[in-house]
């Protein structure tokens, strides 16, 4: 099947500072990628829509100047958390939909990213 | 709005017993509907989409069926192994086009007991 990678897989970092994550679509091109964010023993609460070349679709209630994101090519789309703090630790992880000629448009998941604020 | 519920939230069984899981959505007008696996600290893992004209899916010793007109989606699991012990959420999709949602279930926590 289709692979979404995520990097870095885990980060720790100080309150304050702002840190980036990526989710890059390996064997496939997607003009849709979605960032999600999990806390423990719950499911998936969608954050955003990023759609590549153009602004993303936060949800209701998502700080769009906090979570800045950036789908610059059909293949990669970045997460940045802005001058993070604990509050901000979670488990975050993207999703991409294949764009693709005779694709049934299906979304394929990333490994996720651990972030831990100190 | 759609909204999906997955009963229990958590099930534990011996090895060797048959799972049966299940999803709910309130609005039937889907594209499709997915089971995922998750392992702990871990991304999820598509295991069956089924999509609307379709009833069931099958893969291994797993099945999903389908029915859309009542709202419900059932994932077996046969022969429980301890390596299928994990969290299995079911999402549902309202469209084809590339920017439709997925909406969530919360997800049944499965032990399954050497």
């Amino acid at each position: 099947g289709a692979v979404v990678s995520q990097h870095p897989s885990w980060v720790i970092c100080k309150s304050g500072t702002s840190v980036k994550i990526e989710c890059r679509s390996l064997d496939f091109q997607a003009t849709t990628m979605f960032w999600y964010r999990q806390f423990p023993k719950q499911s998936l609460m969608l954050m955003a829509t990023s759609n590549e070349g153009s602004k993303a679709t936060y949800e209701q209630g998502v700080e769009k100047d906090k979570f800045l994101i950036n789908h610059a090519s059909l293949t990669l789309s970045t997460l940045t958390v802005t001058s993070a703090h604990p509050e901000d630790s979670s488990f975050y992880i993207c999703s991409a939909r294949d764009s693709g000629l005779g694709s049934n448009n299906e979304q394929f998941f990333g490994p996720g990213t651990r972030l831990t604020v100190l | 709005k759609q909204e999906v519920t997955q009963i229990p939230a958590a099930l534990s069984v011996p090895e060797g017993e048959n799972l049966v899981l299940n999803c709910s959505f309130t609005d039937s007008a889907i594209y499709n509907l997915q089971w995922f696996r998750q392992d702990p600290g871990k991304g999820l893992t598509s295991l069956l989409l089924i999509q609307s004209s379709q009833r069931e899916q099958t893969s291994g010793r797993l099945n999903a069926s389908l029915d859309k007109s009542s709202g419900r989606s059932t994932l077996y699991i046969a022969a429980s192994q301890p390596g299928d012990s994990a969290t299995y959420l079911c999402a549902v999709r309202p469209g084809k086009a590339a920017g439709n949602k997925l909406t969530f279930g919360g997800g049944t926590r499965v032990l399954v007991k050497p």
